[in-house]
């Protein structure tokens, strides 16, 4: 089966700046979650979202990142205005929900100078 | 708040050793726990998982031990190969395998 596909890999912004990163997850999967991973860190999630309704966003810093799944597959994560701190991997996983495993895309990096 | 402690930050082992990560939780309420390793440049791939009603879970070269009383549990990776050479991230999560808290990873080297 097709992984979780995630775009772009890399991503350089000024800080200030707006960036959009794109998730598509594997066929079949009703559970979309974002995590940022920082240099030297476990990723730490975001937001988890079960079909295109949000469960949980409670870390979620949502005076500058928003994130939507439309139509319950896709999914884009948007940081605006990025921040210094903003630099991190972001990380798309999916799963079929439930007690079934998280399977991670290999992220986008973003350096925000 | 750091939910799970993870040791070493990294680790050197030769060909054919033993590996050993160990990972300690506060919240009680946890009850799977798994492991990733993630290669440079790639994202986390699930290598083992154990819930609390066992006290070992084998799978291949890798098992993981648990102790619930003194809530930690480890990754043994026997008979370790240089392709083993990764980051290992311990997890736990309540209720589902979802929602996961990780720790802050071990960077395993295997040297020839």
């Amino acid at each position: 089966e097709a992984g979780v596909a995630q775009s772009p890999r890399y991503k350089i912004i000024e800080k200030r700046q707006s960036v959009a990163f794109w998730c598509n997850p594997i066929s079949g999967h009703a559970t979309l979650y974002w995590y940022q991973q920082i240099l030297g860190q476990g990723p730490k999630l975001l937001i988890q979202f079960q079909n295109n309704g949000v469960v949980d966003d409670s870390q979620l810093p949502k005076d500058r990142f928003s994130a939507e799944r439309l139509k319950g597959v896709d999914s884009t994560l948007k940081i605006q205005p990025a921040k210094l701190e903003d630099s991190a991997v972001y990380l798309c996983a999916s799963s079929f929900g439930g007690n079934s495993p998280l399977h991670f895309g290999n992220g986008t990096r973003l350096t925000v100078t | 708040q750091q939910q799970v402690k993870q040791s070493p930050q990294s680790l050197i082992v030769q060909k054919g050793g033993i590996s050993i990560i160990n990972c300690a939780y506060e919240n009680t309420a946890f009850d799977y726990f798994p492991w990733y390793q993630q290669f440079p440049g790639k994202g986390p791939a699930l290598l083992i998982a154990i819930r609390p009603d066992v006290s070992e879970k084998k799978e291949g070269r890798f098992t993981i031990s648990f102790n619930k009383s003194a809530k930690q549990f480890s990754l043994h990776i026997m008979d370790s190969q240089p392709g083993d050479s990764a980051t290992y991230f311990c997890a736990a999560s309540i209720g589902t395998a979802s929602k996961l808290t990780f720790g802050t990873g071990t960077r395993l080297q295997v040297t020839l």
